[in-house]
């Protein structure tokens, strides 16, 4: 059974610093989503990771994945006050071309002025 | 958002009866997906259908029922609601299965 795990679940930080979202999962996959989703609202995608090694970086967020490790990263520099939302890491349903996405818990990201 | 519309928006609906949610999209995508959001849970996927007529179940898909019979269209039916399927629907379309997943602004649901 496919298991992805977030870490942490719940992030309070300064505006300016930095800090890393894991996500874990338990089986074989190589291809792995980040999702945002603002408070009431949709998911909106962020990256694509396809394959072992690959890093996506976008803005202040900068996405990376170790398929070896099963980990994936979501790195945030210098945190704004418009990047609080919750993140979601999501990873193909037993590794397998169905598009069938198994999601992590959510990381809600609070940053503070 | 991607072409991709849901509907009812919010919906209150007591224990039983049936209710079917649509989702409707303009992007002529060939994959669609029902998840289902609840707080520690992420999104857990209920349905799926890989083209008209082709449908395949996903982690909670007990109580639920799926039709797609136009590519524009994936209805979502829960046969006799119940408290536990109190929650927020999203559907997802995408172009082929290897590829990101778009979502629709998602339905509020609360069976009482």
């Amino acid at each position: 059974e496919l298991k992805v795990e977030q870490n942490p679940l719940f992030l309070s930080m300064q505006e300016g610093k930095n800090y890393t979202i894991y996500c874990n999962y338990s089986t074989t996959s190589d291809r792995l989503y980040w999702y945002r989703q603002d408070p009431g609202k949709s998911l909106e995608s962020l990256f694509v990771l396809l394959s072992n090694g690959a890093v996506k970086q976008e803005g202040r967020l900068m996405a990376s994945l170790d398929t070896k490790a099963r980990l994936s990263t979501l790195h945030i520099t210098a945190a704004v006050h418009d990047l609080s939302a919750t993140y979601f890491c999501a990873v193909d349903m037993l590794g397998s071309n169905t598009g069938k996405l198994i999601f992590g818990q959510g990381t809600t990201l609070q940053v503070k002025p | 958002d991607a072409g991709i519309t849901q509907s009812p928006r919010h919906k209150v609906t007591e224990t039983g009866t049936p209710v079917t949610l649509r989702c409707h999209q303009t992007e002529n995508h060939r994959y669609m997906y029902w998840y289902r959001q609840d707080p520690g849970h992420g999104l857990r996927l209920i349905h799926y259908s890989y083209g008209v007529k082709d449908t395949d179940k996903g982690e909670v898909s007990d109580g639920y029922s799926v039709s797609r019979s136009k590519t524009e269209d994936f209805l979502l039916t829960l046969e006799s609601a119940t408290s536990s399927q109190t929650s927020v629907y999203f559907c997802a379309i995408s172009v082929s299965e290897t590829t990101e997943a778009f979502f629709g602004q998602g339905t509020r649901l609360t069976v009482v």
